[in-house]
């Protein structure tokens, strides 16, 4: 079973550049995570899909980060415009639903750096 | 909001014991999870327990739960080298959106090296 893939795997912009992140999830998941891991920080649960409709975005700062889902398999994290304070590694994560106890399968992460 | 600690750093010789300590605040989580990242990789779930245990052993693997100090555990047996990586503890809370969705709340990492 091939695993969450993402790309690019680094990415480097300047500030008040925009930048977006890919993510396949295994197939047949339904539920699809993106989280935000700041250097020396756990991961932080950003958005999360079920199918096609978002569950949960409390934690995302909307007036820069948008992502979708539009097909219900890959999504797209994008922000617009970056801070120096994005700097982080995006992970995307998949799970067969959003059930509770159901394990969550993470991808390599893109490691972005905002100049 | 939820809140989960963890030490940050722990050195082992090889072959010794090593013991990781988390503790948590969240006293309705049901399900606790020990996931292992090495270097430029993704998380990879070692394993987890569920509320109603108190021990768990997998291998070289050994999980324990203390539910009345909120204090989880993992305790590597027979430490190797390759072991060297970061280690968190992550505890499964309720989305703030509710609807029976849940989301795992990280610890910041433990990380382990190992001494030949």
């Amino acid at each position: 079973e091939a695993g969450v893939a993402q790309s690019p795997r680094y990415k480097i912009i300047e500030k008040r550049q925009s930048v977006a992140f890919w993510c396949n999830p295994i197939s047949g998941h339904a539920t699809l995570y993106w989280y935000q891991q700041i250097l020396g920080q756990g991961p932080k649960l950003l958005i999360q899909f079920q199918n096609n409709g978002v569950v949960d975005d409390s934690q995302l700062p909307k007036d820069r980060f948008s992502a979708e889902r539009l097909k219900g398999v890959d999504s797209t994290l994008k922000i617009q415009p970056a801070k120096l304070e994005d700097s982080a590694v995006y992970l995307c994560a998949s799970s067969r639903s959003f059930s509770l106890g159901r394990e969550q399968y993470f991808g390599p992460g893109t490691r972005l750096t905002v100049t | 909001g939820e809140d989960v600690e963890q030490s940050l750093f722990l050195s082992v010789r090889e072959g010794d014991s090593s013991v990781i300590n988390c503790t948590y605040t969240d006293s309705s989580s049901t399900y606790l999870y020990w996931y292992k990242q090495e270097p430029g990789a993704g998380l990879q779930l070692l394993t987890y327990i569920f509320s109603n245990m108190d021990m768990k052993q997998d291998q070289r693997l050994t999980v324990l739960l203390n539910k009345k100090d909120k204090h989880l555990s993992l305790r590597i047996a027979d430490t190797q080298t390759g072991d060297s990586a970061i280690y968190f503890c992550a505890i499964n809370t309720q989305t703030y959106s509710g609807a029976g969705s849940y989301q795992l709340t990280f610890g910041k990492g433990t990380k382990l090296s190992v001494i030949p």
